[in-house]
């Protein structure tokens, strides 16, 4: 019963370009909705997040995009650069951070 | 600023031995997290506190114990380690008090093989 799913494992983009990053979910009961960046490693590190009453989130180059009729959420990455190389973990929350629910994770590739 | 250290970073365990992995935080959060990834999977809770003296389970509690007797250290204790607990191990933290609680800070994590 996996109801968070990225169903990209891994995703390669030119430098400069960008990067979409996608991530599906069941739970109609989730209403906040994060993405986690991990380098090898390392513990992966809080990126942006959004709340289920806001449809866009905006932080520098990361935007986060939420479409709650389709149960989809998305992250936006412009431009892409090299250190943006990562594992991309979307998760979800209903009520509380001990309710977190993560995806498996996307390999970003950014390439020069 | 250390943040959230665990030790050790690399661990052999023969089937049927026991090892406590130590996770200390200095951020004075009040929440604390022990999670497990495996290849190709996403980050599954394994226990959880909400302070120092509560501890509960997560999602996949079997094999594990914690405790909590600071603010600052959740320990994990394995008795009787299984290949099915080969894995890699992070522990995280959070300040459910400002409202941030699903931002979790994490370790940089344990990787554990049972032979």
């Amino acid at each position: 019963d996996q109801q968070v799913k990225q169903n990209s494992p891994s995703l390669s983009v030119q430098e400069g370009r960008i990067s979409i990053l996608n991530c599906d979910y069941t739970n109609s009961m989730f209403d906040y909705f994060l993405w986690y960046k991990k380098y090898p490693a390392e513990g992966p590190t809080f990126l942006i997040s959004i709340s289920s009453i806001k449809d866009k989130n905006e932080d520098g180059r990361f935007t986060v995009f939420l479409n709650k009729s389709a149960k989809h959420l998305s992250l936006h990455i412009v431009p892409s650069q090299p250190g943006d190389s990562a594992v991309y973990f979307c998760a979800a929350s209903a009520g509380g951070a001990q309710k977190l629910v993560f995806g498996q994770g996307t390999r970003l590739t950014i390439n020069p | 600023n250390a943040g959230v250290t665990q030790t050790p970073k690399f661990r052999i365990l023969k089937i049927g031995q026991s090892m406590t992995l130590q996770c200390a935080q200095d951020m004075n959060h009040n929440y604390m997290y022990w999670y497990r990834q495996d290849p190709g999977m996403g980050l599954k809770l394994i226990y959880y506190s909400v302070g120092a003296g509560i501890t509960d389970k997560g999602e996949v509690p079997n094999g594990y114990n914690v405790s909590r007797s600071t603010t600052e250290y959740f320990p994990l204790r394995l008795e009787l380690a299984a290949p099915s607990q080969t894995s890699v191990y992070f522990c995280a933290s959070s300040d459910r008090q400002t409202g941030l609680g699903e931002k979790l800070f994490f370790g940089s994590g344990t990787q554990l093989s049972v032979l």
